[in-house]
C-alpha cells in the first residue's frame, strides 16, 4: 500500500461543473495535508492547506478532511479550462522530528472541458 | 521576485560526468528541501535542511549526491557520476520552521531538469 493514494485519472469535467479529487493516506499519524497544482513541465505550486478535521474554503477551491477516515479531497467550483492540470496531494507525517517532508500521491490528471 | 530560485533550468549531461545544481530560497525561510520528481510521479523527498545544518537524508540519496547549504542561505546538490536513472526534475522548495504541530508550507522553485545521456 502506498503512503498516499490518488487516482491518477484523468478526470474530465465541463467547463463549470464542480471536479472532485481525492486521496487516502495510510499514517494514522499524519498531521499536515496539502493540495499542489502542477501544470505539465512547470514544478508544483501550493493551492491549499488542511490541518484539522472538515472543509476549509479559499476561493473556487474548497479541502476536506476527514482524519477518521484517513481521507483528504479537493473541490474545485465552477472549473475553468485552466483548471487543466495535475494535482497533487502531499501529507506530512508528524514524525516526532517535525522535518516537514512531505509524502506526494502520484498526482490526479485533471481534464476541464470548454 | 521573492519567490524560490533554482539554476540552471535544464541540464544535460553525459552518463559519468559530475553536476552541480543551486537552489535559493525565499530570504526569510530556515528549511529548504531537496526533493526528485520523474515522469507521473510525485515528488520524491531527497533531504532538506534547517539552516545549514542537513537533518534528514532519504536512502534515495546514494553516495553519489552530495547536498550543502554553507552560510544557511542557498544550498547546492551535486551528482557525481551521473547514471541513466538520475535523468528527472530536481525540485527545491523552502519554508519557514521550526514549530510544534503542522508543518509550514512548502514552496516550490522552478526546478532543474536534468537529462542523463
Amino acid at each position: 500500500q502506498k503512503e498516499v493514494e490518488q487516482n491518477s485519472g484523468p478526470l474530465s469535467v465541463p467547463e463549470g461543473a464542480i471536479a472532485s479529487l481525492n486521496c487516502t493516506y495510510s499514517d494514522r499519524g499524519s498531521q499536515s495535508f496539502f493540495w499542489y497544482r502542477q501544470y505539465s513541465g512547470k514544478s508544483p505550486e501550493l493551492i491549499m492547506s488542511i490541518y484539522s478535521n472538515g472543509d476549509k474554503e479559499d476561493g473556487r477551491f474548497t479541502a476536506q478532511l476527514n482524519k477518521a477516515s484517513q481521507y483528504v479531497s479537493l473541490l474545485i467550483r465552477d472549473s475553468q479550462p485552466s483548471d487543466s492540470a495535475t494535482y497533487l496531494c502531499a501529507v506530512n507525517r508528524g514524525d516526532s522530528s517535525n522535518t516537514g517532508k512531505l509524502i506526494f500521491g502520484q498526482g490526479t490528471t485533471l481534464q476541464v472541458k470548454p | 521576485d521573492t519567490g524560490v530560485s533554482q539554476d540552471p533550468r535544464h541540464k544535460i549531461t553525459k552518463r559519468g560526468q559530475n553536476v552541480t545544481f543551486r537552489c535559493d530560497p525565499i530570504s526569510e525561510h530556515n528549511r529548504l528541501y531537496w526533493y526528485r520528481q520523474t515522469l507521473g510521479q510525485g515528488p520524491e523527498f531527497l533531504t532538506y535542511f534547517q539552516n545549514e545544518a542537513q537533518l534528514e537524508k532519504s536512502r534515495l540519496l546514494s553516495d553519489r549526491f552530495s547536498a550543502e547549504r554553507p552560510k544557511g542561505s542557498f544550498s547546492t546538490l551535486e551528482i557525481q557520476r551521473t547514471e541513466q536513472g538520475d535523468s528527472a526534475m530536481y525540485l527545491c522548495a523552502s519554508s519557514l520552521g521550526p514549530r510544534t504541530g503542522p508543518v509550514y508550507e512548502q514552496y516550490f522553485g522552478p526546478g532543474t531538469r536534468l537529462t542523463v545521456t
